[in-house]
């Protein structure tokens, strides 16, 4: 069964700060995704990578930049915390284009 | 840009009853649209999903339909159990690129008992 992992299931940090949110999966999957959750609008894209060290915007890059190193982990980096970043952060992974994607567990974020 | 509308919000039935959600996709070339249910506190998973090459799919009480001229797709939920109650979101792929996938707004499920 595909696991992907989200490194914080909770974590609290300050404005102003550089937050590194973390994923990894386990099925050598192509392709990995963040998105952001937030009440009445549903998941939105921020990034995604279907290659190592390859990575395109997403729906909502702004404040938000990733990292693909290796091919099963995919980080988001928030620059400079701001409160309007606080949310639930999912990741996700599929294999191929068209394939179902599979979530990990989400971080839930928030900067005071 | 892309858009995925997706409707009710909301929606309370009666255990037994049965429950339809529907969504709306604006990028005709999108040829791939999966459902996930999010139950509180737990991840988005896979229920059902369907091919632009498929009219309809089938999987016991889950049921996806497709209108590729209308450009609109259905859930279907049939003999609604509480355990159904959750949040419900289409999706639509669209091939540019990396193969990007735009969700719904997502549609809250109440099925009382």
């Amino acid at each position: 069964d595909v696991k992907v992992t989200q490194s914080s299931r909770y974590l609290v940090k300050r404005t102003g700060e550089k937050v590194f949110l973390e994923c990894v999966q386990d099925m050598d999957h192509e392709n990995m995704f963040w998105y952001r959750q937030d009440p009445g609008l549903g998941l939105r894209l921020i990034y995604f990578s279907y290659d190592v060290k390859m990575k395109e915007k997403g729906d909502i890059p702004e404040g938000y930049s990733v990292s693909r190193e290796k091919k099963e982990r995919f980080s988001l980096i928030l620059e400079s915390a701001s409160t309007n970043q606080t949310s639930m952060y999912l990741c996700a992974s599929n294999g191929y284009s068209n394939q179902p994607q599979h979530f990990g567990d989400g971080t839930r974020l928030s900067i005071l | 840009g892309e858009n995925v509308e997706q409707h009710p919000s909301t929606l309370s039935v009666q255990e037994g009853d049965s429950a339809v959600i529907k969504c709306t996709y604006s990028d005709s070339a999108s040829n791939y649209f999966p459902w996930y249910k999010q139950e509180l506190g737990k991840r988005p998973q896979l229920i059902i999903d369907i091919r632009s090459n498929v009219g309809e799919k089938k999987d016991q009480r889950i049921a996806v339909t497709l209108n590729k001229t209308a450009k609109h797709f259905s859930l279907h939920i049939t003999e609604t159990q509480p355990e159904d109650s959750a949040v419900y979101f289409c999706a639509a792929s669209i091939p540019t690129g990396g193969f990007k996938t735009i969700f719904g707004a997502g549609t809250r499920l109440f099925v009382k008992a």
